[in-house]
């Protein structure tokens, strides 16, 4: 299996200003997914990037992937409160085994 | 709606009971998965199908823990001798698994299982 950690545990921001989590993982993977998760729901797709793309856009989320750094980033732009919620990465390794999540980042936008 | 549906979303049972939950996946989808989440962790994974075929088990899934999906449609997952320890949400999530660029997993709404 393969698990993503998300970096930091906690992100507090002002509506408006931009977001960014940082995920690491351990061994090679076939593609990184983004998860959101609202209290008390399950978890909503964000953004799938493959192990061959560096960037990644849909709407205001940016993900980038360093392979050789073992990393992903998730970046929101001109944050919203509705943007509020636990965010988790989830590395898919190469032998198509199953992918583990870690503990996400939860994010709270004041308004 | 085509996403993927859990029945039911809230479950009070006492300790010792037996329960039972349901997944829907999304009807194309060949792979469904089942998750455990308690409060301020990330979801751990506990089994997944690939069409009727169980293919993996985590060691969380202890006896008291069985999963089918007799058909290769819908899953249920159940427990029996419920312990307090037990009480958490229960996510399913399927994918279409066809290919290793199809591993997206779309998730349900969850069960959330409270033992008293």
């Amino acid at each position: 299996s393969q698990q993503g950690e998300e970096d930091p545990q906690a992100l507090s921001i002002q509506e408006g200003e931009n977001a960014t989590m940082n995920c690491s993982y351990k061994t090679s993977i076939n593609n990184l997914q983004w998860y959101r998760q609202n209290s008390g729901r399950g978890l909503v797709h964000l953004i799938l990037i493959r192990s061959n793309e560096r960037e990644k856009h849909s709407g205001r989320l940016r993900v980038t992937l360093d392979t050789s750094k073992k990393s992903s980033s998730l970046l929101i732009t001109a944050s919203r409160a509705a943007d509020t919620a636990s965010y988790f990465c989830a590395p898919a390794p190469t032998n198509a085994g199953k992918s583990t999540f870690g503990d996400g980042t939860t994010l709270t936008v004041k308004p | 709606d085509t996403g993927v549906s859990q029945d039911p979303r809230h479950k009070i049972t006492k300790r010792g009971q037996n329960v039972t939950f349901r997944c829907d996946p999304i009807s194309e989808h060949n792979r469904l998965y089942w998750y455990r989440q308690t409060l301020g962790q990330g979801p751990e994974f506990l089994t997944y199908f690939q069409n009727e075929a169980q293919l993996e088990k985590s060691r969380l899934l202890s006896d008291r823990f069985s999963a089918e999906r007799p058909k290769g449609s819908f899953s249920t997952l159940e427990i029996q001798r419920t312990e307090q320890g037990d009480s958490a949400m229960y996510l399913c999530a399927s994918s279409l698994g066809e290919t290793q660029s199809s591993y997206e997993q779309y998730f349900g709404p969850g069960t959330r299982l409270t033992v008293t």
